[in-house]
């Protein structure tokens, strides 16, 4: 167990509809990360961060965005959901930008 | 250009026998961190090792051992006398001076151990 904690686990959905994955960061860590891994593009950066203002992007869609509350746990919400979103979605958490990143168990979203 | 190649798709190997998985990195930065996960069936992400790019020392623990060489950009992973338990899928990751927040993950190795 990691100690980052994600919800929920599984999530099934309309193209079309809105869904807010929520992340948890071990205890201590100001740095999440959300990834997305897919069969087509593997695991993805999606934007990270860090003690509730954003620091990174990668390859984040202007339907996804993210934020990360005064008490450090994130959501990473998606909107007007397409087929191709379907994926598993990784959250990670670090102490600061240097350290290891741990990762949480995942949300597997379907839409259908 | 992949800035992190896992060439190998897939390996089977028997229980017992010793596997390799192999990773080479591409990066124009001295400094930088490598680090491989493993993720088991079950689908979550677990840490194994994380290395910056000054400590090219070989590493083990138990089963496993890395071997980061700089002159070949790789930074590879073996199992020993591999286990049932070991089948899962490996990534390898890099990330760089400019930007230590952001991770590069290889495609992955799927390890299948049969018993």
């Amino acid at each position: 167990d990691s100690g980052v904690t994600q919800t929920p686990k599984h999530l099934i959905t309309a193209t079309g509809q809105r869904v807010t994955l929520r992340c948890s960061p071990r205890s201590g860590d100001l740095s999440v990360y959300w990834y997305q891994q897919s069969l087509d593009q593997g695991l993805q950066f999606l934007i990270q961060y860090y003690n509730g203002e954003e620091r990174a992007k990668g390859n984040i869609l202007e339907r996804f965005s993210a934020q990360q509350f005064p008490d450090l746990h994130s959501e990473l919400n998606l909107s007007s959901l397409e087929l191709g979103d379907s994926a598993l979605y990784f959250c990670a958490s670090s102490v600061d930008k240097q350290e290891t990143q741990y990762f949480g168990p995942g949300t597997r979203l379907l839409v259908l | 250009a992949q800035k992190v190649t896992q060439a190998q798709t897939e390996i089977s190997v028997v229980e017992k026998e010793d596997v390799t998985l192999d990773c080479v990195y591409e990066t124009r930065d001295t400094t930088y961190y490598l680090f491989w996960y493993k993720q088991p069936p079950s689908g979550e992400l677990v840490f194994l090792i994380r290395r910056n790019s000054f400590d090219e020392q070989n590493e083990i623990s138990g089963r496993y051992s890395w071997n980061f060489q700089k002159s070949t950009s790789s930074f590879n992973f073996t199992i020993t006398a591999s286990q049932v338990v070991d089948s899962a899928v490996y990534f390898c990751a890099l990330s760089e001076e400019y930007n230590f927040n952001k991770f590069y993950f290889g495609s992955g190795t799927k390890l299948n151990v049969k018993p």
